[in-house]
């Protein structure tokens, strides 16, 4: 089956460490996007890639990296820079056309203390 | 800059009754308007989209939702709501520049009691 798998569902790190959350699609959809998710606060853009070896900062990039190195993957690093890291992630793809809709993965819950 | 405003960050209805979730735009073109499900602790899944087709667009799961652009609304409707459509609903619009961005609501939880 087609789809977008992320790891770990669950993720827990001590603050001050880098932590890097998996994201890949078996979908050969060009651009993979990804996002955070805070309650009350809906989904804030962080990076997002049209093609790859290419990447874009989103809303929110400050304290975030990723890389493209593969069309089917997309990590996100979540570095110590990053204020507060604790949240829900979520990453996606499209096919890059621009009325197509974005295909979500599972999500993972990051949690800093 | 396009955005969505989503009134009501929860929604309580009974079990068989309407089910009506709200959406305004703002856009400076015409937009192209997304409802997104979420159920807890999961991605979001696509309801429907629309891409000026057609007004009343219908979705899965019985939703649907009608573009009006008198009132700059993307309201999303069923008729008969079931125990299993709780859950987080998102309203997005495409962005009018960057390439197929979306911009999101801060969403609306419906709540359905027996």
């Amino acid at each position: 089956d087609g789809g977008i798998t992320q790891s770990p569902k669950y993720l827990f790190r001590k603050e001050g460490q880098n932590v890097t959350l998996s994201c890949e699609q078996n979908l050969n959809h060009d651009a993979m996007y990804w996002y955070r998710q805070d309650p009350g606060q809906g989904l804030r853009l962080i990076y997002y890639s049209q093609i790859v070896n290419d990447f874009q900062k989103g809303d929110i990039a400050e304290g975030y990296s990723v890389s493209r190195e593969k069309k089917e993957s997309f990590p996100l690093t979540v570095t110590s820079a990053q204020k507060n890291p604790t949240a829900f992630y979520l990453c996606a793809s499209s096919p890059g056309r621009t009325l197509y809709e974005q295909y979500f993965g599972p999500g993972t819950r990051l949690t800093v203390t | 800059a396009q955005s969505v405003t989503q009134l009501g960050s929860h929604v309580s209805v009974s079990e068989g009754a309407l089910v009506l979730l709200r959406c305004n735009y703002s856009s400076s073109v015409p937009p192209y308007l997304f409802w997104y499900v979420q159920y807890p602790n999961q991605g979001l899944q696509l309801l429907l989209k629309y891409t000026s087709a057609a007004t009343l667009v219908k979705g899965i799961n019985g939703f649907e939702a009608e573009f009006k652009k008198s009132e700059t609304s993307f309201h999303l409707t069923k008729p008969s709501a079931h125990m299993s459509d709780a859950a987080e609903y998102f309203c997005a619009v495409l962005r009018e520049t960057g390439f197929q961005k979306l911009v999101f609501g801060t969403g609306t939880r419906l709540l359905v009691s027996p």
